[in-house]
């Protein structure tokens, strides 16, 4: 079955330390992205890539990084410089069309220690 | 700018009918979807509107409101397995086709 997914489940991060978040997916899309949500709040947009090789910030970049090597593949760097990062971590990935739905992963959630 | 408002919380009861509204403001709008995540789970894709009218999907039903920026996801029937939160979210020509979430509606369906 085709789908999308995230690792680990679940997180921890010591203070200073850099971790990153897995998404893979085997639908063929070109376009993924990477969503952070809090408690009672939207999904925020971190990163988004439309094709391999090529990835744009979204509304709140900082403190995050992340590569598009590979089609399949859209890993998320969560840095020091990210002061506030527990949370709710979803990838996402879509077709390239404007009426097509973006299909999650199930998440990670990040906590700090 | 960009904004989705949505109630934050509803209850309905078994077997009745929901209305969760939403309504946007958006630069360039291109199209409307509502998801419905579980608690803890991934969202999943239930409708798409871009043109003015209603969609309708099984039990699911949404309308649009292109000129009023206006749109309400309609659950008939309702089971226990609804409740949940609905997101409604944008796609926007402005800023390169991204899609902008509301905060959620959560629907919690009593017996």
């Amino acid at each position: 079955d085709g789908g999308i997914t995230q690792s680990p489940k679940y997180l921890f991060r010591k203070e200073g330390q850099n971790v990153t978040l897995s998404c893979e997916q085997n639908l063929n899309h070109d376009a993924m992205y990477w969503y952070r949500q809090d408690p009672g709040q939207g999904l925020r947009l971190i990163y988004y890539s439309q094709i391999v090789n090529d990835f744009q910030k979204g509304d709140i970049a900082e403190g995050y990084s992340v590569s598009r090597e590979k089609k399949e593949s859209f890993p998320l760097t969560v840095t020091s410089a990210q002061k506030n990062p527990t949370a709710f971590y979803l990838c996402a990935s879509s077709l390239p069309t404007g009426n097509q739905p973006q299909h999650f992963g199930d998440g990670t959630r990040l906590s700090i220690l | 700018g960009q904004n989705i408002d949505q109630p934050t919380e509803m209850t309905a009861t078994e077997g009745a009918i929901v209305q969760i509204n939403c309504t946007y403001q958006t630069s360039g709008f291109n199209g409307l979807f509502w998801y419905q995540q579980h608690a803890g789970e991934a969202p999943t894709f239930l409708s798409y509107n871009v043109l003015d009218g209603l969609e309708e999907k099984g039990r699911f039903s949404s309308f649009l409101s292109r000129s009023k920026g206006y749109s309400y996801l309609l659950l008939k029937e309702l089971q226990m397995k609804d409740s949940a939160s609905y997101l409604c979210a944008v796609r926007d020509l402005v800023g390169g086709f991204k899609t902008i979430f509301g905060a959620g509606t959560r629907l919690f369906v009593k017996a």
